[in-house]
């Protein structure tokens, strides 16, 4: 059964730079497939997506956070990460990894998500 | 970008009743949508993709119609364990794939 566990700092002052890791198992981020996924959301708010990694290391960024996105994976730890830059409170929210259908676009597999809060 | 949009924000249900949430895109999506359930503390749960095909595993008093812009989840006889937030995502076009704002069922 395909599993993916989020870690990271919980807490990160603004202006720094928010960093996650997801660990995947039972799956591999090299699989030709599917995506890997950031989706977030904010306390009280609805879901927003953040990007994707394609097994070959294309990315796929939400526009409105592309300036300060990068999403990488490392194939022989089969994981893959977000880097957001630049916090600002406004980036508080419950962060998830998820797998996505290459040819539907949808997420079938979310970790338990991880709340990270942006404040000095 | 397309964007969704859901109605109703929320609706009250008594447990047995039949539910129907709709969801709209600012343009054609063809058959790519997906509804998703949100429990607090929870991950999203996949219900239903491609519109109408249902996840592996999910109770068959989920059902998803539509094509083009309009787009309808049904629950055909509410459960106590069915009260929770319903998102649609648009799986069209990509970057970026957009979610609806929410619909919460809860208890009358």
């Amino acid at each position: 059964q395909l599993q993916l566990q989020e870690s990271g700092p919980g807490l990160v002052k603004p202006s720094e730079t928010l960093s996650l890791t997801c660990t995947v198992s039972g799956g591999s981020v090299s699989s030709d497939s599917f995506y890997w996924g950031w989706i977030r959301q904010p306390p009280g708010k609805g879901l927003e997506w953040i990007g994707s990694i394609y097994f070959s290391g294309s990315t796929y960024y939400n526009p409105s956070l592309e300036s300060r996105v990068t999403i990488s994976r490392d194939t022989s730890k089969n994981q893959f990460s977000l880097n957001l830059s630049s916090v600002t409170a406004t980036d508080t929210a419950v962060y998830y990894c998820a797998r996505q259908w290459m040819t539907a676009n949808h997420f079938d597999f979310w970790g338990q998500g991880t709340l990270v809060t942006v404040s000095s | 970008d397309i964007q969704m949009t859901q109605s109703p924000s929320s609706v009250s249900a008594f447990v047995g009743d039949r539910v129907t949430i709709t969801c709209r895109a600012s343009q054609g999506i063809g058959s790519w949508l997906a509804w998703y359930q949100k429990k607090p503390g929870k991950a999203p749960k996949l219900l239903i993709y491609a519109a109408s095909s249902l996840q592996s595993g999910v109770p068959s008093r989920f059902s998803g119609s539509g094509s083009g812009t309009d787009f309808t989840l049904t629950i055909s006889s509410l459960q106590p364990e069915d009260f929770a937030t319903y998102y649609c995502q648009q799986a069209n076009s990509f970057p970026p794939l957009t979610f609806g704002p929410g619909t919460k069922v809860d208890i009358k």
